[in-house]
């Protein structure tokens, strides 16, 4: 069946721009998660939603960025005012429940000039 | 969850086994052992996990020891497309977030 999607796969965007990242996830799948992985790092966690709901945003790494799933789905991850460290590839995966495995999408590369 | 130690890289020649070794000498009960990879430009990709058995799947299998403060990972006849960042991860059934760490960079050489 269908994996876990992210579009747009590449995104370049100047400083100080606004961005938004989208995510489908595996469906049924109500757990949904977002990672950031910067260049010769393995992925770090940002955001975990149960639902429709953000049940942990502790990885956000500050007030710039932002995530909704209004419908228990489709998941977009938003990025304000970006700066030149916001470059990374942005992943997305899920999982059937909390606590399960999760799935990962292809990610998405952005470039901040 | 626990932390895990990974050697940061390994060879293998192509159609031989490769073994990928992962220290978690705190692990707790309820903490299971999450393989992933990581192919160049390219999410991460689920392998295997167990809790204390042995697993065995199409990709792989997972030996867990007994005190389960280790484990490793066997690619029983690896090819070139194996060539990969493999990461090791301790994440209990009540935790979220993967804890990735800096992985195994494997090398498949022909």
């Amino acid at each position: 069946g269908a994996g876990v999607s992210q579009t747009p796969s590449n995104k370049v965007t100047e400083k100080g721009k606004y961005v938004e990242l989208r995510c489908d996830p595996i469906s049924g799948h109500t757990a949904l998660y977002w990672y950031r992985q910067s260049l010769g790092q393995g992925p770090e966690f940002l955001i975990y939603f149960q639902g429709t709901g953000a049940a942990d945003d502790s990885g956000l790494p500050n007030d710039r960025f932002f995530a909704v799933r209004p419908e228990g789905s489709v998941s977009t991850l938003k990025i304000q005012r970006t700066e030149r460290g916001d470059s990374a590839v942005y992943l997305c995966a899920s999982s059937l429940n909390m606590g399960e495995t999760q799935y990962f999408g292809p990610g998405t590369r952005l470039l901040v000039l | 969850d626990a932390k895990t130690t990974q050697p940061p890289s390994m060879d293998c020649a192509e159609g031989r086994a490769a073994n990928l070794p992962c220290n978690h000498s705190t692990i707790s009960g309820n903490e299971y052992v999450y393989w992933y990879r990581q192919i160049h430009s390219q999410g991460p990709q689920y392998i295997i996990h167990g809790l204390k058995n042995n697993e065995t799947n199409e990709m792989a299998s997972l030996i867990i020891t007994e005190d389960r403060k280790s484990s490793t990972l066997i690619l029983p006849h690896a090819t070139l497309r194996d060539t990969a960042v493999y990461y090791c991860i301790a994440l209990s059934n009540s935790g979220y977030a993967l804890n990735f760490g800096k992985g195994t960079s494997l090398l498949v050489t022909p």
